[in-house]
């Protein structure tokens, strides 16, 4: 099947820094992303929707300036939580999919994020 | 707004034994629904799907039927393998957002011992 990446895998960073994580599609064209945030024995959290080209759809709740989603190609989205405190310390898990609203979704491994 | 709900683990078993995870959904229309599997250090794979009433998903043992009537979608597995250790995930894709959003459950840890 599709492979979807994340990178990193895992970061520590101090509270007040910024963070990227990159997603990107190995062998397919992705039209649209989608951001999860996971917490301990919860369940996945849509964050936010991105089309390729277009400015990203945010969740109720989730604010845009503090996680910047950049979708540049079809192959590549970045999630960028900037100005990183404590409380968003998780589980950041991207997906992807290819051309219809009904193509089948793939998702990375997960990039588990703590903040100091 | 769309809901899954499915039995919270971890649910411990023996090799061979018989699985059934339990899901139930709450979604306006006819959502179609998914099982997908996480695997320590790895990322989502679909499991299995169905995308109207009465339909079977199948696929490596693993089966789940929708069930609109009871607004469910269990999991089952006739003999499950130490393989089979992962996380598993319930979800629907509904109306909500055009179509374009999976609306999860908590997941279940199923751990199988020899």
């Amino acid at each position: 099947g599709a492979v979807v990446s994340q990178h990193p895998s895992w970061v520590i960073c101090k509270s007040g820094t910024s963070v990227k994580i990159e997603c990107r599609s190995l062998d397919f064209q992705a039209t649209t992303m989608f951001w999860y945030r996971q917490f301990p024995k919860q369940s996945l959290m849509l964050m936010a929707t991105s089309n390729e080209g277009s400015k990203a759809t945010y969740e109720q709740g989730v604010e845009k300036d503090k996680f910047l989603i950049n979708h540049a190609s079809l192959t590549l989205s970045t999630l960028t939580v900037t100005s990183a405190h404590p409380e968003d310390s998780s589980f950041y898990i991207c997906s992807a999919r290819g051309a219809g609203v009904m193509g089948a979704q793939y998702f990375g491994p997960g990039t588990r994020l703590l903040v100091l | 707004g769309d809901s899954v709900t499915q039995m919270e683990g971890p649910v411990t078993l023996s090799e061979e034994a018989f699985l059934t995870i339990n899901c139930t959904y709450t979604a306006t229309g006819y959502p179609s629904l998914f099982w997908y599997v996480q695997y320590p250090g790895e990322g989502l794979q679909l499991l299995l799907k169905a995308t109207k009433a009465d339909d079977k998903g199948s696929n490596k043992g693993f089966e789940a039927t929708y069930r609109k009537e009871t607004t469910s979608f269990h999991l089952e597995k006739g003999s499950v393998q130490v393989s089979d250790s992962a996380v598993y995930f319930c979800a629907l894709r509904g109306l909500t957002g055009g179509g374009n959003k999976l609306t999860f459950g908590t997941g279940t840890q199923l751990k199988v011992e020899l």
